[in-house]
């Protein structure tokens, strides 16, 4: 059980393209899903906490107009960097938790999605 | 804000028990302490969480002493495989307030 997708795992595009990249509970309901950001050899950085139907939290020095975070429903969650840069460049990491008691203290991850900018 | 501190490596031999401390100092009374394993390339597995005393699982037990200001993650007879970063992460349980993942700790297991 609490089992995190993203789809897709690994992106090729262009500057000044967008890319969405999409955060499935498989198994559970997500009441708040997380999008974080890892460079090489670097630990974890939040980027943005998401409540199903309701806008993003995002964390300070974070562009909420480039980093677009959609949570239609209780099992997906979308980032969409828009207009993207090589400076954007980095493995994009989502995680998911489901709010049921005994459970609500644990974040579960998804794979990640590798996103190269060129 | 719970701020961890951890080593940022540790070394070890196949077959040994390994113990890797974080420091939490201001930790709250609503926080719960989770580590996580992360390989490269790959999204962190969650592999415990407690809150205070001892918890065990299949593959890892964690010991927090009374004041909770530190927590042990040990993981018994580690294998080749066990090479990875583990993060000690502290956070409310309805993370309403920030969190922040520390640097974690490369462990490398060698043969």
């Amino acid at each position: 059980g609490a089992v995190v997708s993203q789809h897709p795992s690994w992106v090729i595009c262009k500057s000044g393209t967008s890319v969405k990249i999409e955060c499935r509970s498989l198994d559970f309901q997500a009441t708040t899903m997380f999008w974080y950001r890892q460079f090489p050899k670097q630990s974890l950085m939040l980027m943005a906490t998401s409540n199903e139907g309701s806008k993003a939290t995002y964390e300070q020095g974070v562009e909420k107009d480039k980093f677009l975070i959609n949570h239609a429903s209780l099992t997906l969650s979308t980032l969409t960097v828009t207009s993207a840069h090589p400076e954007d460049s980095s493995f994009y990491i989502c995680s998911a938790r489901s709010g049921l008691a005994g459970d609500k203290e644990t974040q579960y991850f998804g794979p990640g999605t590798r996103l190269l900018v060129l | 804000l719970a701020k961890t501190t951890q080593p940022i490596s540790m070394d070890s031999y196949e077959g040994q028990e390994v113990n890797i401390t974080c420091s939490h100092n201001n930790i709250a009374t609503n926080d719960y302490i989770t580590w996580y394993q992360q390989f490269p390339s790959q999204g962190p597995r969650f592999i415990i969480q407690g809150y205070k005393t001892k918890v065990t699982n299949e593959v890892a037990s964690l010991f927090i002493p009374a004041d909770r200001k530190s927590s042990t993650l040990s993981l018994p007879r580690v294998s080749l495989s066990d090479t990875a970063v583990y993060y000690c992460l502290v956070a409310p349980d309805n993370y309403g307030q920030n969190f922040v993942f520390g640097p974690g700790t490369r462990l490398s297991v060698l043969p």
